[in-house]
């Protein structure tokens, strides 16, 4: 069965910061990733999503994520956080056969103090 | 396109009574999924359907809670009786397409409490 782990629970930054968010995951077969984001009170989006190719991903506001296959880890970064970056940020798998369920890590907050 | 469409968007009710939340996917969606989310436990599959069958119930609490895919444009959950514990965020979110390269769009989420 997929799982995924997100290392941290709640991170604090200062605007301009740089931020990398850990996710490792464990599955048994070729996966894609994605990082979702929710904004407060809002629903999630997609962020930026991993398939094959370039393990190096670039999504949407400056963020981007490195897919490390011996790792089993898909960290999210961003070299320069701003205020509106304040969000919950959730990294997902989802196998590529059988069960087509997307699992979700916990979830990590993000606060950002101007 | 509206997106995946749940309603409603906030429902307070008393333990014991039954609740019914709907999900519209995205037209042409083949691939509907129920999310809970808390505080506590984060998000969870609930369960998903494939051309309006049930794939996978497994994240299913228990017997009190059920849901439905009567077609391919309307998805219901229900649970009763409902119970304080139950207060959470329940996401519907649809996707088209077999294999796991396609993307989940979610919709807004029903915000239930139960007191």
């Amino acid at each position: 069965a997929q799982s995924v782990s997100q290392h941290n629970h709640h991170v604090i930054l200062s605007e301009a910061a740089s931020l990398e968010l850990g996710c490792n995951y464990s599955y048994g077969g070729t996966v894609n990733l994605f990082w979702y984001v929710q904004y407060p009170g809002q629903h999630l989006q997609l962020l930026l999503k991993y398939f094959s190719g370039d393990p190096l991903v670039k999504g949407i506001k400056g963020f981007e994520a490195e897919f490390i296959k011996s790792k089993f880890s898909f960290n999210l970064r961003k070299p320069s956080v701003q205020w509106s970056d304040t969000a919950e940020y959730f990294c997902a798998v989802r196998g590529i056969q059988g069960a087509q369920k997307l699992v979700f890590g916990q979830g990590t907050r993000l606060t950002i103090n101007p | 396109d509206a997106g995946v469409i749940q309603s409603p968007r906030h429902e307070v009710t008393e333990m014991g009574q039954e609740v019914t939340l709907r999900c519209k996917p995205i037209s042409g969606h083949d691939y509907l999924f129920w999310y809970r989310q808390t505080m506590m436990r984060g998000l969870e599959l609930l369960i998903y359907f494939n051309n309006n069958v049930p794939i996978d119930d497994s994240g299913m609490p228990e017997d009190r809670f059920s849901a439905k895919m009567p077609n391919a444009s309307f998805s219901t959950l229900k649970i009763q009786p409902s119970e304080p514990r139950d207060s959470a965020v329940y996401f519907c979110a649809s996707s088209f397409g077999a294999g796991g390269a396609n993307v989940l769009t979610f919709g807004a989420g029903s915000r239930l409490t139960v007191l």
